[in-house]
């Protein structure tokens, strides 16, 4: 149980388009999920934490009209990165809470993208 | 701000031997994991400890919470090297996860 997916697993877009990212918990709900940010070889940072129903709470640097997220069900959450350039090109993992009050996150398999 | 303080960051070791790894906090976590992450894959969770003293065994892997919850660590016995990956930790904290910086290991053969 407990399983975490994302589309599309790896994009590559041009500078200056919208790529929107999805995350779906499959077998549970998630009042809540998280986007992170990984760059090679280092650990994973919190961008912003998406409410189901209510506006997400971005971490600070992150650019909230940049990456738009959206989570409109219980099982879905959406990323979107608005205007990419090739300082975006980066691995974004989402992770999903349990609505049964549990801390334990699950994680998403990652997306990579690649802006040209 | 609640930190995670992981350490090594980079370990590189023979198959068979036997290796530690730190998170070490001044802050005090309701609960902290332990995850393993693989390149170009997310991170799997490999145990959450909760109690503080704890210990839990997942077969060569040994978890250990601080009495306090203010730190833990990961012992691998024997490593192999289908345990070579990113380990990190992450405490529960004001209802995110703060994680650690990470830790890769390489175990060759």
């Amino acid at each position: 149980g407990a399983v975490v997916s994302q589309h599309p697993s790896r994009v590559i877009c041009k500078s200056g388009t919208s790529v929107k990212i999805e995350c779906r918990s499959l077998d549970f709900q998630a009042t809540t999920m998280f986007w992170y940010r990984q760059f090679p070889k280092q650990s994973l940072m919190l961008m912003a934490t998406s409410n189901e129903g209510s506006k997400a709470t971005y971490e600070q640097g992150v650019e909230k009209d940049k990456f738009l997220i959206n989570h409109a069900s219980l099982t879905l959450s959406t990323l979107t990165v608005t205007s990419a350039h090739p300082e975006d090109s980066s691995f974004y993992i989402c992770s999903a809470k349990s609505d049964r009050g549990q801390e334990t996150q699950y994680f998403g398999p990652g997306t990579r993208l690649l802006v040209l | 701000t609640q930190l995670l303080e992981q350490s090594p960051q980079f370990l590189s070791i023979q198959e068979g031997e036997n290796l530690t790894v730190y998170c070490n906090s001044s802050s005090v976590f309701s609960s902290l994991q332990w995850y393993r992450q693989e390149p170009g894959e997310g991170p799997v969770l490999l145990v959450t400890v909760v109690t503080g003293g704890e210990v839990k065994k997942l077969k060569r892997l040994t978890f250990q919470f601080g009495d306090a919850r203010k730190d833990s660590s990961l012992h691998i016995t024997a490593a192999q090297p289908g345990d070579t990956g990113l380990y990190l930790c992450a405490g529960s904290g004001g209802g995110k996860l703060i994680f650690g910086q990470g830790t890769e290991l390489s175990v060759k053969p």
